[in-house]
């Protein structure tokens, strides 16, 4: 059973800076992985899509990498601004269920 | 990408009560999901809403408890019946682009007393 792992929970950072969200999956037999921001009390927005034959993905200040055999993916945010501040999200489909399994999130905090 | 969109955005209950949430699509797809987001939680799959025929429920959700219809390629709504204060979450509504890539829409907060 997939099991996806975010770490860390929560990250509290200076605007500015560069940042990397973790994101680690226990099966490595996947279709695909997505990355999604959530701001409070709100749905899902999708950041970017990285397929199983891919390594990475890039979308403006936004930089994703997948690492299947050692089933890891990071978030790599660009000189953060307090507007990034929201939850992030990754979510694994695996090959065998079609079926997204979210992490439980890191909540990222930007002060300016 | 599609523009989904969920009514209503929130709404406070009775227990006992039911609520029927709905989704619209402004364009044809293939496939819809209903997930539900516990407070604090991350989401879970309730059940693939499939056009023509019963939804697939996933472990642990009954079609008793929350009904689902899907009448055409656009639409879905889901229903939470006899509401508990265990049932207070985010209820979203997403669907898959044919890249593989889900969207969601706003989803519905949904608070039962």
């Amino acid at each position: 059973k997939q099991e996806v792992t975010q770490i860390p929970a929560a990250l509290s950072v200076p605007e500015g800076e560069n940042l990397v969200l973790n994101c680690s999956f226990t099966d490595s037999a996947i279709y695909n992985l997505q990355w999604f921001r959530q701001d409070p009390g709100k749905g899902l927005t999708s950041l970017l899509l990285i397929q199983s034959s891919q390594r990475e993905q890039t979308s403006g200040r936004l930089n994703a990498s997948l690492d299947k055999s050692s089933g890891r993916s990071t978030l790599y945010i660009a000189a953060s601004q307090p507007g990034d501040s929201a939850t992030y999200l990754c979510a694994v489909k695996d090959t065998g269920f079609q079926k997204l399994v979210f992490g439980t999130g890191t909540r990222l905090l930007v002060s300016p | 990408s599609a523009v989904i969109s969920q009514k209503p955005s929130r709404d406070i209950c009775q227990r006992g009560t039911s609520l029927t949430i709905q989704c619209q699509v402004d364009s044809q797809v293939t496939m819809m999901f209903w997930y539900r987001q516990q407070p604090g939680q991350s989401l879970t799959l309730i059940a693939t809403a499939n056009q023509g025929s019963e939804a697939t429920y996933e472990s642990g959700f009954v079609i008793d408890k929350f009904p689902i219809s899907r009448p055409n390629l656009t639409f879905s709504t889901l229903t939470v019946s006899n509401m508990s204060p265990e049932d207070s979450s985010i209820y979203l509504c997403s669907v898959v682009e044919g890249t593989g890539e889900l969207f969601f829409g706003e989803g519905s907060r949904l608070t039962v007393l």
